[in-house]
């Protein structure tokens, strides 16, 4: 299993370029996340799904959208990048069967916005 | 704003140590979770308390909860080098983890 994967792994765009970052799981996980990390920071909330069809703001979702394409993938935009957008975008998928609750992260995409 | 935050912000031991972090959060929770972060890369799901539990072990780790305090502490007993990263609590009030802002472990062999 490849677990959760992201891409790209790095990018630098202009401001007011857009672009997406993509995010897939193969553990058959129903709910997927995406935050944001910037230095010395913890992660903050951008978006979740709880399952696949739906989608939620979390606690900084200005400035992007996300599709939520299928069970697997969980996508995030931005429509026009701002320099405050500089950050590494982490995706994590969520399972909490049992007695187990536990997301499993993706290695981050570095984003740097000029 | 974040639920959880983390105390010291950064801890600095010797190997053999014991490190001891602590987490106070605001509102009522499900669970608790402790990640671990190595520099530049996605966290790692160390350990989870119920909200209905007390104290929990694995291996080197034990984490208690005293949610009439709303806080929570990690001890990492006999510390090695490779133990340096970030640690993070997570809260769970409903079907979201929310992120404190970490202790920065570094242990010097």
């Amino acid at each position: 299993n490849a677990g959760v994967t992201q891409t790209p792994k790095f990018q630098v765009l202009k401001t007011g370029q857009s672009m997406t970052l993509q995010c897939a799981q193969d553990m058959n996980h129903n709910s997927m996340y995406w935050y944001r990390q910037d230095p010395g920071m913890g992660l903050r909330l951008i978006y979740y799904s709880a399952s696949e069809g739906t989608t939620d703001k979390g606690e900084v979702p200005n400035g992007y959208n996300v599709s939520r394409l299928n069970k697997r993938e969980f996508s995030l935009r931005l429509e026009s990048a701002a320099p405050s957008q500089t950050s590494v975008y982490f995706c994590a998928s969520r399972t909490r069967e049992l007695a187990t609750d536990t997301q499993y992260f993706g290695p981050g995409t570095r984003l740097t916005v000029l | 704003s974040q639920q959880g935050e983390e105390d010291p912000q950064a801890l600095s031991i010797q190997e053999g140590e014991n490190a001891t972090m602590n987490c106070s959060y605001k509102t009522s929770i499900n669970n608790l979770q402790w990640y671990r972060q190595n520099s530049g890369r996605g966290l790692v799901h160390l350990i989870l308390i119920r909200s209905n539990e007390r104290e929990k072990h694995s291996g080197r780790l034990r984490v208690t909860l005293d949610t009439s305090k709303k806080s929570s502490s990690l001890l990492i007993t006999a510390s090695r080098a490779a133990d340096t990263a970030s640690y993070f609590c997570a809260t769970v009030p409903t079907d979201k983890l929310i992120f404190g802002t970490g202790t920065r472990l570094q242990v010097f062999p």
